[in-house]
């Protein structure tokens, strides 16, 4: 079946405008995850939902950043006023269950903001 | 809080030749998982290969295993016949089940497959 698939592949922002990326997780995935990858550095742990509701936002670096997934499926990240420290790949992940199961990464979208 | 080091930041091996890509962590858990995956240039993160911290025994995908020394706190990652696809960014990663299921990545490793 289709993977997970994340849109758009690439966006260029000017400083202070708001961005919306989306992420189609694999159908019937309960756990949907966001990761921020920075050049040359490993993932980071941005937001996890279990279904709809959103279990752990620790992640998220500031209130500037907002992540929902209503209906349990399509996730949105919304970074509003964006910062040049926000330029970085965003990863989307998704698993069958809540716990011990492997996650399955999207292509991400590489961000950048000028 | 638990922290993943990969030590290696870029590493090489001739195709057909087997190379090892190193990772300790630090966490005071006993139950969680290691992960490697694999990133190659066009960014798609593909997992490689899991070890449940329960299991004594090595996991093992064909030309791809692990040696899992959980009292030393390490998990390198073997990979026998290098193949040119081979080449990619490794990540080491854990997850600790009683903490949410988020990952934890190391800083990763960069390795060449040379013909």
């Amino acid at each position: 079946g289709a993977g997970v698939s994340q849109s758009p592949r690439y966006k260029v922002a000017k400083r202070g405008q708001d961005v919306a990326l989306r992420c189609d997780p694999i159908s019937g995935h309960v756990s949907l995850f966001w990761y921020q990858q920075a050049l040359g550095q490993g993932p980071e742990f941005l937001t996890y939902f279990q279904n709809e509701a959103q279990l752990d936002k620790s992640g998220l670096p500031s209130d500037r950043f907002f992540a929902e997934r209503p209906e349990g499926s399509v996730s949105t990240l919304k970074i509003q006023r964006t910062q040049q420290e926000d330029s970085a790949v965003y990863l989307c992940a998704s698993s069958l269950e809540p716990v011990q199961e492997t996650q399955y990464f999207g292509p991400g979208t590489r961000l950048l903001v000028l | 809080a638990q922290t993943v080091t990969q030590s290696q930041p870029e590493m090489s091996v001739q195709e057909a030749e087997t190379v090892t890509l190193s990772c300790t962590y630090d966490t005071s858990e006993n139950n969680y998982y290691l992960f490697w995956y694999k990133q190659p240039p066009s960014r798609q993160m593909i997992l490689v290969i899991r070890q449940e911290a329960y299991k004594q025994q090595n996991a093992t995908e064909n030309r791809f295993s692990v040696n899992f020394q959980k009292a030393a706190k390490s998990f390198s990652l073997k990979i026998s016949d290098s193949q040119l696809g081979d080449t990619a960014m490794y990540f080491c990663a854990f997850m600790n089940n009683n903490a949410g299921n988020m990952l934890t990545f190391g800083g990763g490793t960069r390795l060449m497959v040379k013909p």
